[in-house]
């Protein structure tokens, strides 16, 4: 299957901070890539959904101005946590999928996010 | 409403021993089925999918699943574990048709013990 990096795998940061979190698509050019966040013994979130060159749409309850998702490029999307503040401590992972909704899309390795 | 339901949060098997991991959907479109396996901290793997054709679809690691559309259910099934089937499994449904925008069952651990 196709490749996708997400960068950093761990990070952490002090509150009131920014962070930003790369999702790159190696062998395929992305059209269209996912955020997804997962809260502790929970299951995957989707928060947003970015398509090259357009703003991102966003799930219902996802603070635009908090999780700023851009997606600048075929082969990177990327999502900075503003202000981070200790409850934004989560696992965050992306997918991302080329031409329509009938292809597969396929996930990063994830970034554990902590905010101490 | 849409929605997914993994009814076991955690399994717990003794090793060589067979698993049954349980998913259930509601909906009233066509859907599109897939399980994932997640390692301890890393991202997701694609086990299977079931877009159409045969009820019965076979995955990598020797897992299979059965989609049954009267009990809008696809439970993922394996013979024989290992312990290095330990991880967490999630269940994933798309009710757009395509494959990309996915809802996610809460997961199930899988233990396999020595």
């Amino acid at each position: 299957g196709a490749v996708v990096s997400q960068h950093p795998s761990r990070v952490i940061c002090k509150s009131g901070t920014s962070v930003k979190i790369e999702c790159r698509s190696l062998d395929f050019q992305a059209t269209t890539m996912f955020w997804y966040r997962q809260f502790p013994k929970k299951s995957l979130m989707l928060m947003a959904t970015s398509n090259e060159g357009s703003k991102a749409t966003y799930e219902q309850g996802v603070e635009k101005d908090k999780f700023l998702i851009n997606h600048a490029s075929l082969t990177l999307s990327t999502l900075t946590v503003t202000s981070a503040h200790p409850e934004d401590s989560s696992f965050y992972i992306c997918s991302a999928a080329s031409g329509s909704g009938n292809s597969e899309a396929f996930f990063g390795q994830g970034t554990r996010l902590t905010v101490v | 409403a849409q929605s997914v339901t993994q009814l076991d949060s955690q399994v717990p098997v003794f090793e060589e021993a067979p698993v049954e991991l349980r998913c259930n959907y509601s909906s009233s479109v066509s859907v599109y089925l897939f399980w994932y396996v997640q390692y301890p901290n890393q991202g997701l793997q694609l086990l299977l999918k079931y877009l159409s054709g045969s009820t019965l679809v076979k995955g990598i690691n020797g897992f299979e699943a059965e989609f049954n559309k009267s009990q809008t259910s696809f439970h993922l099934r394996k013979p024989s574990v290992h312990i290095s089937d330990t991880a967490e499994y999630f269940c994933a449904v798309s009710f757009s048709g395509g494959y990309q925008k996915v809802t996610f069952g809460i997961g199930t651990k899988l233990q396999v013990i020595p």
